[in-house]
C-alpha cells in the first residue's frame, strides 16, 4: 500500500464551481499535511499546509484534515481557468521534512 | 517569497554523455536541498537529500554513482546525472530549505537523451 493516495483525475468543472481533491495516507503518526499546485512543466508552488484535524481556510481555498479516517481535503470554490493545474498532497515524514507526494489529480476549469 | 532557480531549464544530450543540473537558492541560505524526479504524469519521486558540506543521502533504488550530488554551498547544490541513457530522460527538480522552514520548490529542468 502506498503511503499517500491520491486519484489521479482528470477533474474536469465548470468555471464557478468547486473543485474536491483528496488524498488518503496510511501512517496515522502523520502530523503535517501540504496541498501544493504545479501547472506544467513547473515546479510545485505551496498553496496550503494543515498541523491538526479540522478545516483551514486561505482564500478560495480550504484544507481539510480527518485523522480518524487518515483523509484530507481541498477545496476550491469560484474555480477559475487560472486554478487549471495538476494538486497534489504531501506529507512530510517526520525526521528531515522530506516529503512523500501523492500522486497529483490533474485539474481543468473550462472557462 | 524564496527564489529557487535551476540551470539549464532543458537539455538534450547523447546516449554516454554527462548532464549536470544546478540549483541555486537566491535569496535565503539553504541547509538542505532536496531532487526529485518526475516522469510524465506521474509524482515527484524524492531521489536524494543533501546537507551543505556533506554526502547526499540517497533513497532506495537510486544510484549514487549514477546521479552524483554535490551541496559545496549553502546556496548551490549540482547534480550530474553520468553516462545518461534515454531511461533517464525525466523532468528533474530541487527544492530547497533553511532550517525548520518549508521547502522551495525551483522550476525544474527537462532532461532528453537521445
Amino acid at each position: 500500500q502506498k503511503e499517500v493516495e491520491q486519484d489521479p483525475g482528470p477533474l474536469s468543472v465548470p468555471e464557478g464551481a468547486i473543485v474536491s481533491l483528496n488524498c488518503t495516507y496510511s501512517n496515522s503518526a502523520f502530523q503535517y499535511f501540504m496541498w501544493y499546485r504545479q501547472y506544467s512543466r513547473k515546479g510545485p508552488e505551496l498553496l496550503m499546509y494543515t498541523y491538526s484535524s479540522g478545516n483551514k481556510e486561505d482564500g478560495r481555498f480550504t484544507a481539510q484534515v480527518d485523522k480518524s479516517s487518515k483523509y484530507i481535503s481541498l477545496f476550491i470554490r469560484d474555480s477559475q481557468p487560472s486554478d487549471s493545474a495538476t494538486y497534489l498532497c504531501a506529507i512530510p515524514k517526520a525526521a528531515g521534512n522530506k516529503l512523500t507526494f501523492g500522486g497529483g489529480t490533474r485539474v481543468l476549469v473550462k472557462p | 517569497g524564496a527564489v529557487v532557480s535551476q540551470h539549464p531549464s532543458w537539455v538534450i544530450c547523447k546516449s554516454g554523455t554527462s548532464v549536470k543540473i544546478e540549483c541555486r537558492s537566491l535569496d535565503f541560505q539553504a541547509t538542505t536541498m532536496f531532487w526529485y524526479r518526475q516522469f510524465p504524469k506521474q509524482s515527484l519521486m524524492l531521489m536524494a537529500t543533501s546537507n551543505e558540506g556533506s554526502k547526499a543521502t540517497y533513497e532506495q533504488g537510486v544510484e549514487k554513482d549514477k546521479f552524483l550530488i554535490n551541496h559545496a554551498s549553502l546556496t548551490l547544490s549540482t547534480l550530474t546525472v553520468t553516462s545518461a541513457h534515454p531511461e533517464d530522460s525525466s523532468f528533474y527538480i530541487c527544492s530547497a530549505r533553511e532550517d525548520g522552514n518549508e521547502q522551495f520548490f525551483g522550476p525544474g529542468t527537462r532532461l532528453t537523451v537521445l
